[in-house]
């Protein structure tokens, strides 16, 4: 069974740049035809698609967000990760990795609270 | 930038039969866009209910289904039960890589 957990700082100060990574088990990263992708959700708000990576190592980013984010792949380690850039208070939410394509919807990590504060 | 518009809250009376919609800003949803739909209780992940506009996913009660009504997609719930008393969120695939999520439903069984 397909498991995902995100992991990383729980606290960034503004101006600094959040990375967090998502360990797979339970399946390859390397599966492919799905995106691997980030979620998030600020305190009380709807959930924000932040962007994904697919099989073949293309990325895709929400617009909004574009200028600040990186996410990467290593398949040696099963993992994915996101970088967002000069984070604001604005960017504290729960961030979600999850496994997802258009036919089959998405598969979510558990999710992991991220506080931006000095 | 495209909005997927759903409605802000929704009440149901235990046994009763809601349904909830996902639209477009701009345009019509159609099957094309995948529609997939999502409940959430406070504190919890997302957990999958539908995908690609009427599939079940795996564990989740008949009482949940999809479909598209009219130029929207559409998820209803019949026989709401007090445990269905969640969030429900649903997202499109816009194409090229990119999905965008509905700002979700407060459902409120009473």
């Amino acid at each position: 069974q397909l498991q995902l957990q995100e992991s990383g700082p729980g606290l960034v100060k503004p101006s600094e740049t959040l990375s967090l990574t998502c360990t797979v088990s339970g399946g390859s990263i390397s599966s492919s035809s799905y995106y691997w992708g980030w979620i998030r959700q600020p305190p009380g708000k709807g959930l924000e698609w932040i962007g994904s990576i697919y099989y073949s190592g293309s990325t895709y980013y929400n617009p909004s967000l574009k200028s600040r984010v990186t996410i990467s792949v290593d398949t040696s380690k099963n993992q994915f990760s996101l970088k967002l850039s000069s984070v604001t208070a604005a960017d504290t939410a729960v961030y979600y990795c999850a496994r997802h394509k258009a036919a089959k919807g998405f598969c979510w990590g558990q999710g992991t609270l991220v506080t931006v504060s000095s | 930038q495209t909005v997927v518009t759903q409605e802000p809250s929704f009440s149901v009376s235990p046994g009763g039969t809601v349904t909830l919609t996902c639209g477009l800003s701009s345009g019509s949803v159609s099957t094309s866009y995948y529609p997939s739909w999502y409940q959430q209780t406070p504190g919890q992940a997302p957990r999958t209910l539908i995908y690609s506009t009427n599939t079940r996913s795996s564990g989740v009660p008949d009482r949940f289904s999809g479909s598209i009504l009219g130029n929207k997609a559409a998820l209803t719930i019949t026989g709401a039960q007090a445990d269905d008393e969640s969030d429900y969120y649903c997202v499109l695939y816009m194409g090229s890589g990119s999905w965008v999520f509905g700002g979700g439903t407060k459902l409120t069984v009473l």
